[in-house]
C-alpha cells in the first residue's frame, strides 16, 4: 500500500516561515491536500489540489507538489498556527485515501 | 450553512457492534462523496470508508467488518461496525468530499468517540 511520511515536528519563530513536507513515491503524480487540526477539534482543510486554498484560509498558507515531496508552507507564522498538520492523497491503485503521519507545528 | 453532526459512539465490548450516524444539513448528501475517518487516541488520521451513489470503498483494516450506508430521506450517513476490536478505539469523523473521488474533505463532523474494551 502507498505510504506517506511527514516529519514528526517542526518549530518556527513567529513571523518566520514553516515548511512541512510530505514524502511518497512519485507523490508529484498524485494530488495532495492538507489539513490543520487543533487539540480536541476536527480537522480543517487548508490547502487542496496541491496549491489551492478554501475560502477563509489566509494567503499565508500555500502548497506545492513535485517529484517525491509535497510541501505545505506557512508564511509569517502566527501563534494561532500552532497545530497538527496532515497531508492526504488518493491512491488510485488501491482506491484508498492515505493520510500522512502528521506534523506538529510549534511556534516558539 | 453546510453542517455534519456525528453521533452514536460509546463503549462496546470486543466482538460487539455499533452503528454511527452523521446527519447532514445545508446540502443533499446523495449528491456528494461521503467519508468516515478515524483517529485513535494520540494518533494520526486514518481514512475508513467512502460512499458515492452505490459505490463503496473501505480501508483494508475494516473491510468485511464495517459497512457504510446512507438514508436519503433523512440525509444521514451511517457506519455499521461489527466484530469490533480494541484497535478500533478512536474518534470517528464523517466528512464530505469537495467534488468527486480523490478530492479533499471540505466539511467535517465534530466526531464521536468509540471505545472497544471489556
Amino acid at each position: 500500500s502507498y505510504v506517506v511520511t511527514q516529519p514528526p515536528s517542526v518549530s518556527v519563530a513567529p513571523g518566520q516561515t514553516a515548511s512541512i513536507t510530505c514524502g511518497g513515491n512519485n507523490i508529484g503524480r498524485k494530488v495532495a491536500h492538507w489539513y490543520q487540526q487543533k487539540p480536541g477539534q476536527a480537522p480543517v482543510l487548508v490547502v487542496f489540489n496541491d496549491n489551492d486554498r478554501p475560502s477563509g484560509i489566509p494567503e499565508r498558507f500555500s502548497g506545492s507538489n513535485s517529484g517525491n515531496t509535497a510541501t505545505l508552507t506557512i508564511s509569517g507564522v502566527e501563534a494561532g498556527d500552532e497545530a497538527d498538520y496532515y497531508c492526504q492523497v488518493w491512491d488510485s491503485d488501491s482506491e484508498h485515501y492515505v493520510f500522512g503521519t502528521g506534523t506538529t507545528v510549534t511556534v516558539l | 450553512e453546510v453542517q455534519l453532526v456525528d453521533s452514536g459512539g460509546g463503549l462496546v465490548q470486543p466482538a460487539g457492534s455499533l452503528r454511527l450516524s452523521c446527519a447532514g444539513s445545508g446540502f443533499v448528501m446523495n449528491s456528494d462523496y461521503m467519508n468516515w475517518v478515524r483517529q485513535a487516541p494520540g494518533k494520526g488520521l486514518q481514512w475508513v470508508a467512502q460512499m458515492y451513489s452505490g459505490q463503496t470503498y473501505y480501508a483494508d483494516a475494516v473491510k468485511g467488518r464495517f459497512t457504510i450506508s446512507r438514508d436519503d430521506s433523512k440525509n444521514t450517513l451511517y457506519l455499521q461496525m461489527n466484530s469490533l476490536r480494541p484497535e478500533d478505539t478512536a474518534v470517528y469523523y464523517c466528512a464530505k468530499s469537495r467534488w468527486g473521488s480523490g478530492d479533499a474533505f471540505d466539511v467535517w463532523g465534530q466526531g464521536t468517540m468509540v471505545t472497544v474494551s471489556s
